[in-house]
């Protein structure tokens, strides 16, 4: 199946600080691609709609100049944690989108565990 | 705004007990996903469920896709502890994936 990669899998930094985390697929191009952000025992939110060459699609409650979304290129998209606060710990994850004939499939990366101190 | 309830939230059962997941949306779903997720990974697409009506096995796992594409189920039949995990299921609709509360099953053996 498809592979998609982050990076870093882990990231401690205090707070003020700013942290970036890629996406990155690795066998296949995704014009789309999905940040989540999950806290302990929860589930999975969307946070953002990333597109390839155009503006992310933020949710409802998410702030887009704290969560700055990057879809340079069809392998990569970069989600950068400005100045980061405790409350932003949290588990981020995300997902690219193949395209077939049939359905669209989302293909989930490992997830980057942020710790902000 | 578009949601996905997920039933019960947690579930203890018997090595060789079943067990089941529900989850109803708001909205009609053009699909449905599940994942697994195991204590400090990340989660692991299972299936996805397309047509109306559709069920799906995969050895244990039986998974059904309501008529009204509005609701699905997962049942394990007799549980191992390798089965423990958080099982969410996601709904999509207008292109976004729309996850449940989650089920958090342990296995007593």
């Amino acid at each position: 199946g498809a592979v998609v990669s982050q990076h870093p899998s882990r990231v401690i930094c205090k707070s003020g600080t700013s942290v970036k985390i890629e996406c990155r697929s690795l066998d296949f191009q995704a014009t789309t691609m999905f940040w989540y952000r999950q806290f302990p025992k929860q589930s999975l939110m969307l946070m953002a709609t990333s597109n390839e060459g155009s503006k992310a699609t933020y949710e409802q409650g998410v702030e887009k100049d704290k969560f700055l979304i990057n879809h340079a290129s069809l392998t990569l998209s970069t989600l950068t944690v400005t100045s980061a606060h405790p409350e932003d710990s949290s588990f981020y994850i995300c997902s690219a989108k193949i395209f077939t004939h049939v359905t669209d499939t989302q293909y989930f990366g490992p997830g980057t565990r942020l710790t902000v101190l | 705004g578009q949601q996905v309830m997920q039933i019960p939230q947690y579930q203890h059962v018997q090595e060789g007990e079943d067990f089941t997941t529900y989850c109803n949306s708001s909205t009609t779903l053009s699909n449905i996903q599940w994942y697994k997720q195991r204590p400090g990974g990340h989660p692991v697409f299972l299936i996805q469920l397309v047509k109306s009506g559709e069920v799906k096995k995969q050895k244990r796992l039986t998974f059904q896709f309501g008529e009204a594409k509005k609701n699905s189920s997962l049942h394990i039949t007799a549980t191992q502890t390798t089965d423990v995990g958080t099982y969410f299921c996601a709904g999509e609709t207008a292109g976004k994936l729309i996850f449940g509360q989650g089920t958090e099953l342990s296995v007593k053996p």
